[in-house]
């Protein structure tokens, strides 16, 4: 079946520091695989998505490449700030499972200055 | 463009209560989805509507909870009767149609506790 696996929180990190949070899945065929974040009081936010293997997903300085080879999605980011602390989620979406999401268990993200 | 709301933000009821979770999905989006996160585990998947239909509703958990999308606009979940380990962020997302329907747009969430 579908799942993912995150790596676990809480992540404190002073700011301008390097980001990387682990995320490897298990899933058939050739699943989409997407981050969202959720900051504090909000709903969950696309930040960003890759379809097919080798792509790389990037949005407000955050990358994550898209590894067939190692199943794996790692969200990762130069130089954080604190206005990225929030809670980062990583989902697939199957090719034959509708379109449901499968999340990980998020990690908490908190920057200090 | 208003985006995915729900309502109340935070319940909180006793074991045996009824209790009902309002979402309204962003405007035209036919398809409409429940997820559910307990105890800061992952967030797993309820259900999913397109317009007034269940199209998938594999992730419901037992009897005890019921969703309606009267009219394929908002829909409610009704939780009855509330046990603890009903307690968990209950999220709602909504999606174009089908050629986009990876663009799930999530709300807020509704925090509900069982006491």
């Amino acid at each position: 079946g579908n799942s993912v696996t995150q790596m676990e929180g809480p992540v404190t990190l002073s700011e301008e520091a390097f980001l990387t949070i682990n995320c490897t899945y298990t899933a058939t065929g050739y699943p989409s695989l997407f981050w969202y974040v959720q900051y504090p009081g909000e709903g969950l936010q696309l930040l960003l998505k890759a379809t097919k293997a080798d792509d790389k997903g990037s949005n407000k300085g955050f990358e994550a490449t898209y590894r067939k080879e190692t199943t794996s999605f790692h969200l990762e980011k130069g130089s954080v700030q604190v206005s990225d602390s929030a809670v980062y989620f990583c989902a697939l979406r199957g090719t034959n499972t509708g379109n449901q999401f499968y999340f990980g268990t998020g990690t908490s993200l908190t920057v200090i200055p | 463009e208003a985006g995915v709301t729900q309502f109340p933000s935070h319940s909180v009821i006793e074991k045996g209560q009824t209790v009902t979770l309002r979402c309204d999905p962003i405007s035209g989006h036919d398809n409409l989805y429940w997820y559910r996160r307990v105890m800061g585990k992952e967030i797993k998947f309820l259900l999913h509507f397109v317009k007034e239909s269940k199209q998938d509703e594999s992730g419901m958990p037992n009897n005890r909870f019921l969703a309606e999308r009267t009219g394929g606009t908002y829909s409610t979940l009704k939780v009855q009767p509330a046990e603890l380990e009903d307690s968990g962020v209950y999220f709602c997302a909504s999606s174009p149609g089908t050629a986009r329907a990876y663009e799930q747009y999530f709300g807020p969430g509704t925090r509900l506790t069982v006491t």
